[in-house]
């Protein structure tokens, strides 16, 4: 069975860091690359980019371009996203979803790490 | 970015009656190169990740009930509950994963 596990909520202050894992099972880690997905409250789902788990490659959406870093330990079948310069609008469940194998379609979902920013 | 917008913003719907959901995007999603539609419908209950239910506009994921049905082309999309049952009270969201950045339209809210 494949799963995707996140590490649990975190409460930040303005202006620091975040990093949060995503630790897979139940397939071959690096055939599929895995996306980043944040639901702030009350709104639509955004994507946030995606790493090629693999080689490492990434592409993030433009909005967080400069603040968001997508890494990998392969040895471990566990990805990371990091976000910097945190602000309160960042408030959002963050989740990871696997790539089906190439398409972009996301098929396995994590179950979501809260991140809350306040002072 | 291609925008997605769904309709309606909420539905309620009688136990067994027939309900559909709309989906627009502001550029089509279609690869006429590859025949393929990049368009897919999650359905996200409180305190879950959203669930992969339709992908490529209109093939159903294994163990999704035959209940839910997804159509359309080019720009616009339909999901149809066929017959609406007390467990498909959700949110339910399009997205496109054609062109980055990947967009998911506001979400429908399904009540009985």
């Amino acid at each position: 069975q494949i799963h995707l596990v996140q590490s649990g909520a975190e409460v930040k202050t303005p202006g620091a860091s975040v990093k949060i894992s995503c630790k897979t099972s139940g397939y071959s880690f690096n055939r599929n690359a895995i996306h980043w997905v944040r639901q702030a409250p009350g709104q639509r789902l955004e994507w946030m980019g995606w790493m090629n788990s693999d080689k490492g490659n990434t592409i993030y959406s433009q909005k967080f371009q400069g603040r968001v870093t997508m890494t990998k330990d392969t040895s471990a079948s566990t990805a990371y996203l990091e976000l910097s310069s945190l602000r309160s609008e960042d408030t959002a469940v963050y989740f990871c979803a696997r790539d089906d194998g190439g398409s972009y379609l996301t098929d396995f979902w994590g179950q979501g790490t809260l991140v809350t920013v306040s002072s | 970015d291609i925008v997605m917008t769904q309709s309606p913003d909420s539905l309620a719907v009688s136990l067994g009656e027939r309900a559909t959901i709309n989906c627009k995007s502001s550029q089509t999603v279609l690869d006429s190169s590859k025949n393929k539609t990049y368009l897919a419908w999650y359905q996200q209950k409180p305190g879950q990740p959203p669930k992969l239910l339709i992908s490529w506009a209109s093939t159903r994921e294994s163990g999704v009930p035959d209940r839910f049905s997804g159509s359309g082309s080019g720009t616009d999309f339909t999901l149809t509950f066929s017959s609406l049952q007390a467990e498909d009270v959700a949110l339910y969201y399009c997205q496109q994963y054609y062109r980055s950045p990947l967009t998911f339209g506001q979400g429908t809210r399904v009540e009985i």
